[in-house]
Order: C-alpha cells, then structure tokens, then sequence
C-alpha cells in the first residue's frame, strides 16, 4: 500500500521559514509527479506546489509563487517544500500527494498523506 | 483560471437514501474531473477519476458521470462511512482546482 508521511510542521512567526518532507514508500517514487495541497481547519482543499517525477518541472500556485519552492530527491524517496516569508494565511495543514497523469496531460491525486499542521503566529 | 463550483454545501441524508452531488466548472474541462471523499479527521480519499472510473478499492455504490461543464456523484445507498465532506476537482485546466465542498450529514 502506498505510504507517504509528511514531517517538519510546527509553529512559526510571520515572516519566517519553514521546510516540510514527505517519505514515500511502496510504490516507484522516481516514476510518479508529486504535490503538495494544503487545507485550512475546516475549509476546503487547495492545491499548492506541483513537481515532475524527475523534478525538472516545477509548478506553483499564484499564491505561493516566489515564496514556496517544491523538490525532491528520488534517491531518497522524498519530496520536500520550502516555504519563506510565511504569512498567517499560510497557515494550514499540507499534505503530500502522489499524482498519477492521464493522456491528456492533467493529473488527479491518488494517495494522501495524513497532513502536517503549519501554523504561523506570533 | 477555472471556477470549480459545488452544490449545495451541505446535504441531510439518512442511511440507505440516494444522494446526488453536483459540480460545475467555470469552462470545459472535458472528463478531467476527479471526486474525493474526506471523513472527519481523515485525509482526502480518491473515489473517481476521469469523470465516471471508479479508484481501486472503491464500492460499486459510488458513481461518477458527466462531460464538460457539468458533472454529478452519486451514492445509491447512503452507509453510515459515507458521512464526510465530498470534493470535485479538476485537472484539464492549470492551475488544477478544486471545489469547495459538499458536506453530508445525519438527517
């Protein structure tokens, strides 16, 4: 079964930095797009950060463009995302999520991680 | 941008009813469109992919239809694991988006 756990969330002042793991196991990492999406306690789902399976490519939402950076490491199964200059709206839980592509080029989210809380407060 | 718009927000069901949801995109997406289910405190789960296919592992009373702008999920028979909050998303039009949700509750 495909097992992705996230790592790094914690308290942090605005302004600051944060960077966030996800293990992956069980399946071909190396093979596989990955992403980041966040939700709010007790709002919806909102995608973040995506990164190709080799990680040449990498895509942002407008809102996290030039503050968040995602990577990963196939030879350690582990995707990463650095964030900086962290706002209270970045305050959320970030889960890490396998993607699996279809002939059209898009993609859906197949497995989950449980989420990792990131709270930005001073 | 695309809009992922879902209705209604909130739908009272009891146990063995049919439950229908609704989801509508801004332009064409085609049938990129994928359902997630999210239990409280749980993840998200996939449950559809590709408008009306099934993820593995997924019962036969979860169903997806629909093309372009308008899609729809239904239940056939409302179990109590089902309560949860239900999500569509998008994946024909970057950046991917998601609705914001229809939450089934107890009725």
């Amino acid at each position: 079964e495909v097992h992705l756990v996230e790592s790094g969330g914690g308290l942090v002042q605005p302004g600051g930095s944060l960077t966030l793991s996800c293990a992956a196991s069980a399946f071909t990492f190396s093979s596989h797009a990955m992403s980041w999406v966040r939700q709010v306690p007790g709002k919806g789902l909102d995608w973040v950060s995506a990164i190709s399976a080799s990680g040449d490519s990498t895509y942002h939402a407008d809102s996290v463009t030039g503050r968040f950076t995602i990577s990963r490491d196939n030879s350690k199964n582990t995707l990463y995302l650095q964030m900086n200059s962290l706002s209270a709206e970045d305050t959320a839980v970030y889960y890490c999520v396998k993607g699996q592509y279809t002939p059209r080029g898009g993609y859906y989210f197949d497995y989950w991680g449980q989420g990792t809380l990131v709270t930005v407060s001073s | 941008e695309v809009v992922t718009t879902q209705s209604p927000a909130t739908l009272s069901v009891s146990p063995g009813e049919r439950v229908i949801f609704s989801c509508r995109t801004s332009q064409t997406v085609s049938s990129d469109l994928a359902w997630y289910q999210q239990r409280p405190g749980q993840s998200p789960r996939l449950l559809i992919y590709d408008a009306s296919a099934r993820a593995t592992g997924i019962p036969a009373r979860f169903s997806g239809s629909g093309s372009g702008t308008e899609f729809t999920l239904t239940i056939s028979s409302l179990q109590s694991e089902d309560f949860a909050v239900y999500y569509c998303q998008q994946y024909n039009n970057w950046p991917w988006t998601f609705g914001q949700g229809t939450k089934v509750e107890i009725k």
